[in-house]
């Protein structure tokens, strides 16, 4: 069984400070996607990453893939209010399934 | 809007009703995926179609699930005789499986309440 382990669970920081969030498993992930979730909606999409050490940008959003492609990192800078919301990052272990971390539910204080 | 949608946004049941949803994918996406999700968990995946076949079930998805998906287009999840641990967001998602890339776009989910 593989699992996902993100880090940290939860996360309050002040409007203007940079963040980053962590997402690591054991297994080798064929890609990995990042999500954000708002309460009572489903997960809309951020990023796919699929080749270790990969690195993307999303405005203030920077994703990056560890070479060995089992870990992987998101980084918010300057946050802001906007930005909070639940974090899941999603791994496909070479089947068709996606297995998700238990998220990082990051608040952003004005 | 062409993204996937599902139906009902939300389902209040009693104990022992059966429950139906409803999901409609992203017209080209040739690959459907239903997960459960309960609160302050991520996602956990219960089954996916490719076109109308049925590929994948989780040991989640119990006797009292059953999913299709009859013309390769919208998909039906049934839950018989509801349980209150189903009580859950039910999400869908599609994709369209081109070569090693797969990525799933998700709907707003069905939120069902078993009392």
């Amino acid at each position: 069984t593989q699992l996902l382990e993100q880090s940290p669970q939860f996360l309050s920081i002040q409007e203007g400070e940079n963040l980053t969030v962590y997402c690591n498993s054991s297994s080798v992930f064929s890609s990995l996607q990042w999500y954000r979730q708002e309460p009572g909606e489903g997960p809309v999409l951020l990023v796919t990453v699929v080749t270790g050490g990969e690195v993307k940008k999303l405005k203030r959003l920077t994703f990056q893939f560890g070479d060995a492609r089992k870990d992987s990192s998101l980084h918010i800078t300057a946050a802001q209010p906007g930005d909070t919301g639940l974090y899941l990052c999603a791994g496909r272990f070479g089947n068709e399934k996606l297995t998700f971390g238990t998220g990082t539910r990051l608040t952003i204080i004005p | 809007d062409t993204g996937v949608s599902q139906n009902p946004r939300h389902k209040i049941t009693k104990r022992g009703q059966n429950v139906t949803f409803r999901c409609d994918p992203i017209s080209e996406h040739n690959r459907l995926y239903w997960y459960r999700q309960t609160l302050g968990q991520g996602p956990e995946f219960l089954t996916y179609f490719q076109n109308e076949a049925q590929l994948e079930k989780s040991r989640l998805l119990s006797d009292r699930f059953s999913a299709e998906r009859p013309k390769g287009s919208f998909s039906t999840l049934e839950i018989q005789r509801t349980e209150q641990g189903d009580s859950a967001m039910y999400l869908c998602a599609s994709s369209f499986r081109q070569g090693f890339a797969d990525t799933q776009y998700f709907g707003p989910g069905t939120r069902l309440t078993v009392l």
